[in-house]
């Protein structure tokens, strides 16, 4: 069994600033992989980033970057430069088990 | 890259009718598809878990009777809401993950557009 706890209903950043988005897991797998998933207005969710376990290595893409620390579960989202466009519901989830869990999302606005 | 295909995007049904939602990977094969169920403002929900050939595998709490999930193609998936009242009005996704090594990944969940629906 896997749970994926997101404790920022809702969170707020200037435009060109930076934002952390928390995100905490429990899973008793050994091998298993996390990501965040954006969802805009339209619902459509789309992957931003995924990190796979074994990996000590921060994954990064772009201005997206994950503090993934192992030993205390949890999977951090940056967003770096923060544009108008970020602005959506944010998932973390959990892969494991053959089965994808998410969190309860935290809603980020950007101020113009 | 690779797209998954869900439709009807909504639809409007009566009361104690059925209703059929397809999810389609376009340029890779699905091993596995999965249906969620989201709430307004909430969180998705996994209802079940179908993979080719195979019978679908339900979260608990999920009716199996009342949501039939059919995987019988690598590429198709359908999700029926059966005898549907206005409690199962809600957002559907589906999300499909590829085969290893294939286009999409072994471990990449790529997700539809997601379908509405509205029973009066």
């Amino acid at each position: 069994a896997q749970t994926v706890t997101q404790s920022q209903p809702e969170m707020s950043v200037q435009e060109a600033e930076t934002v952390t988005l928390s995100c905490t897991y429990d899973t008793s797998e050994s091998d298993y992989y996390l990501f965040w998933y954006k969802q805009p207005p339209s619902r459509q969710m789309i992957l931003v980033i995924r990190q796979e376990a074994y990996k000590q290595q921060n994954a990064t893409e772009n201005r997206f970057s994950v503090n993934f620390q192992k030993a205390a579960k949890s999977f951090s989202l940056k967003i770096s430069d923060s544009q108008l466009g970020d602005a959506a519901m944010y998932f973390c989830g959990g892969f494991g088990n053959e089965k994808l869990t998410f969190g309860t999302g935290t809603r980020l606005t950007i101020i113009p | 890259g690779a797209v998954v295909s869900q439709h009807p995007s909504w639809v409007i049904c009566k009361s104690g009718t059925s209703v059929k939602i397809e999810c389609r990977s376009l340029d890779f094969q699905a091993t596995t598809m999965f249906w969620y169920r989201q709430f307004p403002k909430q969180s998705l929900m996994l209802m079940a878990t179908s993979n080719e050939g195979s019978k679908a595998t339900y979260e608990q709490g999920v009716e199996k009777d009342k949501f039939l999930i059919n995987h019988a193609s690598l590429t198709l998936s359908t999700l029926t809401v059966t005898s549907a009242h206005p409690e199962d009005s809600s957002f559907y996704i589906c999300s499909a993950r590829g085969l290893a090594g294939g286009y999409s990944g072994a471990n990449v969940l790529t997700f539809g557009a997601g379908s509405r629906l509205t029973v009066l």
